[in-house]
């Protein structure tokens, strides 16, 4: 069976320092990979996703980045965090074809301070 | 293009009663609909899912929704709410097999609380 991991669970951070979340899936080879984040209180935003290793396509530009080293392993991130960084951010992946049913993360929790 | 609209945003229950989240979608070619619960600071987890066979879907503890085209809707029911109901439920769309990258469409959500 396939398993999603995310890492850290919660985050705080300051204003203008460095961020790392990563999101690896076991189990799969090949996967489409997601990126999302939920502000408080609203619905979910796609930030980035891949079809594959090197592949990354950013839905909405912003100060976020993201990258895919290895086929299970899709990483978040920015060189400087805002205030407005600040939410809830969850991967998810599919297999690429079928029904386009996505497998969700357990989330991180980013605190911009 | 495809877009969803969760005609709730909050629903409020009696343990006990029936729950009934809407949900009408839009879509250019023939959607895959979705509902997926989350608990708080959780992930989503998938509740059902409708693919073109039945139209009525049954899914985990409970759930249940009906897909209608002639209204372009796919409302989530369950004939009697639990304590544990209590989240925020999200409708999706996705267009199969016309989407590069498998994306999905969310509705903004509908929290449902349920009273004891």
């Amino acid at each position: 069976s396939q398993t999603i991991h995310q890492w850290p669970a919660t985050l705080v951070q300051p204003v203008g320092s460095p961020l790392s979340l990563e999101c690896t899936v076991e189990g799969t080879s090949n996967p489409n990979l997601y990126w999302y984040r939920q502000a408080a209180g609203r619905g979910l935003q796609l930030l980035f996703y891949s079809v594959g290793i090197g592949q990354i396509s950013s839905e909405v530009p912003q100060n976020l980045s993201a990258s895919r080293p290895q086929d299970r392993q899709f990483i978040l991130s920015s060189k400087k965090l805002l205030l407005s960084d600040s939410g809830f951010y969850l991967c998810a992946w599919n297999f690429g074809s079928g029904d386009n049913e996505q497998f969700f993360g357990p989330g991180t929790r980013l605190t911009v301070l | 293009a495809q877009s969803v609209t969760q005609l709730d945003s909050h629903v409020s229950v009696s343990e006990g009663t029936p729950v009934l989240l809407r949900c009408n979608y839009s879509s250019s070619y023939s959607p895959s609909l979705f509902w997926y619960v989350q608990h708080p600071n959780k992930g989503l987890q998938l509740l059902l899912k409708y693919t073109s066979a039945a139209t009525l879907v049954k899914g985990i503890n409970g759930f249940e929704a009906e897909f209608k085209k002639s209204e372009t809707s796919f409302h989530l029911t369950k004939p009697s709410a639990h304590m544990s109901d209590a989240a925020e439920y999200f409708c999706v769309v996705s267009d199969r097999g016309r989407n590069a990258g498998n994306m999905l469409t969310f509705g903004g959500g509908t929290r449902l609380m349920v009273k004891p």
